[in-house]
Parts: structure tokens; sequence; C-alpha cells
């Protein structure tokens, strides 16, 4: 049973525009949730997180929103740029953080289009 | 570079050979975690280590696995008797604890092929 949900495999989104990528979790465990970018053939690296506690954080060009009630967050991206072509995971983690590691989606495919 | 470090990059072996794969965290970070991927999923958590101890391990580590920190800073992560089922990228990531929030910071990864 997934635990962290990205349903949406591929987005494509043009130069300029705004991106959103979604994800949902089961777990109302979760207390922190984390969104990272991947290349092929490199590890993922860390953008941003959000706490329970907040219902958005930002950095820069990046905004994550978090809705508990409905176990839902995104990821806004604006404005988008080429860079931005990757592979996009959401993942989260108990109180804590270290006992079960984090629980990751599958992955959206962002491709910025010129 | 002060990030996190995995050596090596690339590893083909054959099955039923052994093989260990390295990570150095991130000096200050006392918790280092394994992740594994395969295509298509996302990472898949492994083990991890606070300090030198071993605290989880998934079910995903069959007894084929072991993974050491001798000293609290590099870790390794041996294979023994390998299946072709267990190729996949090998991730390795370090964290500082907290009371909460800690975010996890990845290497480059070791991509293993079992032929």
């Amino acid at each position: 049973d997934q635990q962290v949900k990205q349903n949406s495999p591929s987005l494509s989104v043009q130069e300029g525009r705004i991106s959103i990528l979604n994800c949902d979790y089961t777990n109302s465990m979760f207390d922190y949730f984390l969104w990272y970018k991947k290349y092929p053939a490199e590890g993922p690296t860390f953008l941003i997180s959000i706490s329970s506690i907040k219902d958005k954080n930002e950095d820069g060009r990046f905004t994550v929103f978090l809705n508990k009630s409905a176990k839902h967050l995104s990821l806004h991206i604006v404005p988008s740029q080429p860079g931005d072509s990757a592979v996009y995971f959401c993942a989260a983690s108990g109180v804590g953080g270290g006992a079960d590691g984090l629980t990751f989606g599958k992955g959206t495919h962002l491709i910025i289009q010129p | 570079d002060t990030g996190v470090s995995q050596d090596p990059r690339h590893k083909i072996t054959k099955r039923g050979q052994n093989v260990t794969f390295r990570c150095d965290p991130i000096s200050e970070h006392n918790r280092l975690y394994w992740y594994r991927q395969t295509l298509g999923q996302g990472p898949e958590f492994l083990t991890y280590f606070q300090n030198e101890a071993q605290l989880e391990k998934s079910r995903l580590l069959s007894d084929r696995f072991s993974a050491e920190r001798p000293k609290g800073s590099f870790s390794t992560l041996e294979i023994q008797r390998t299946e072709q089922g267990d190729s996949a990228m090998y991730l390795c990531a370090s964290s500082l604890a907290g009371i909460s929030g800690e975010t996890q910071y990845f290497g480059p990864g070791t991509r293993l092929l079992v032929l």
C-alpha cells in the first residue's frame, strides 16, 4: 500500500508559466514533508520542505502548500525554467525523522517546453 | 566538496559475486541512511545509523545485505551472493538528528548491474 502518492507520472509546462506538482499521503503520522528534484544518473537534490504545523513555505521560485485535512501537498514553481526539467519526488517522514526513513512517491517527470 | 559522496558510482558484477559500496556523509551529520531505487519507483528505505549504531532495518534488507558504520563516520553496504533482482541504484543520505523536521541530503548513488 503506497503511503505517498504522486498520481501524475509526467507534466508538461511552457517556460515562464507556473508548474504545479501534486502529492497525496495516507499516513496521518507523517509530520514533515519534502520535495526533491532528480536528474538522470544523479541522487535526489533537496528543494524545499514543510512541517505539519505550517500550511505554506516559500523559497525563491518554489512554494510548497500543505493541506493536512485533505492529506495533500503541492509544489508550485514560478516561473518555470528549462533547468527545472527533471523528476520531482515528494517524500514524508514521521516524528523524529529517522526510524523509518523517508517514504517517497513514485515521482513526476516535469518537462519545461520552450 | 562537503556533500555526501559515494563510491563507486557504477558497478557491474556477475550473479553470485559479493559487492561493497561506500558512503561518506556530510561531516557533521550523525545520521546516515541507505536507500534503493529501481526504475520508475521512488527511493525505498533500507536501513539507518545514528552515529555507529544501526537502529532500523527495512524488510527489504534481506540476510544477504549488511551495513556497517564502524566509527560513526563513513558507512559500507555489502551485498553477498548478488542476484539479478539486486540491480538498482543504491543511495546514501545523511542528516543531523533534531527534534523534528530533519532534512536528508543524498549522495550521487551507486548504480549496480548484476548480470
